[in-house]
């Protein structure tokens, strides 16, 4: 069963700073990995999807990087800002016949980046 | 907004009762899924439709009941819950049955049951 675990689990930082969230996954046969931003009591929005093919994938100031045969993922932040504060959520989706469509996720990481 | 929107946004019912949540997509998806969210636990899949035929029924129980009329829309009929079963609940939806192109999320119907 794929399990998905992301460190740390909460994450407090001054306002400028660079910052890596970890994602690791127990089974290395996926079809892709995406990571999330969810602001409090609301839904997700995608903010970058890797194929399992694909090394990394980079918006503005987000790299996501995947080692798939490790079993992990970074998300790296570049300059933080107030506003990047959320929870963020590592997922995945596991290759082949029946499990398309599935994703599995961490339980997130809460950032706080500080004025 | 996301082009998935659900409704409502927040729902409280007695156990009793019986509610339904909306989800809609003109996105021109082809797949639609219902997530739980509770509180300390990740999210976990509950339903998937793909052309409108459910291909998944993640051991749900049956006082969830989906329904998927087009591939626009999505509803999650509830009776008789129980108070665990207050969460956020979200609906995604993709271009086909995987995520090829990626998911998109609604914005979550939080559910307190009482």
């Amino acid at each position: 069963k794929q399990e998905v675990t992301q460190i740390p689990a909460a994450l407090s930082v001054p306002e400028g700073e660079n910052l890596v969230l970890n994602c690791s996954f127990t089974d290395s046969a996926i079809y892709n990995l995406q990571w999330f931003r969810q602001d409090p009591g609301k839904g997700l929005t995608s903010l970058l999807l890797i194929q399992s093919s694909q090394r990394e994938q980079t918006s503005g100031r987000l790299n996501a990087s995947l080692d798939k045969s490790s079993g992990r993922s970074t998300l790296y932040i570049a300059a933080s800002q107030p506003g990047d504060s959320a929870t963020y959520l590592c997922a995945v989706e596991e290759a082949g016949g029946t499990s398309y469509g599935k994703l599995t996720f961490g339980q997130g990481t809460i950032l706080t980046v500080h004025p | 907004e996301t082009g998935v929107t659900q409704t409502p946004r927040h729902l409280v019912m007695g156990m009793t009762n019986k509610k339904s949540l909306k989800c809609e997509q003109h996105l021109g998806h082809n797949a639609m899924y219902w997530y739980k969210q509770s509180a300390k636990k990740p999210l976990e899949l509950m339903f998937v439709y793909n052309f409108k035929e459910q291909t998944e029924n993640n051991s749900v129980p049956s006082r969830f009941s989906p329904e998927c009329p087009n591939s626009s829309h999505l509803f999650l009929h509830l009776h008789t819950l129980q108070p665990e079963d207050s969460a956020l609940y979200l609906c995604a939806s993709s271009q086909d049955g995987g995520g090829h192109y990626g998911y998109t999320f609604g914005s979550g119907t939080r559910l307190t049951v009482v």
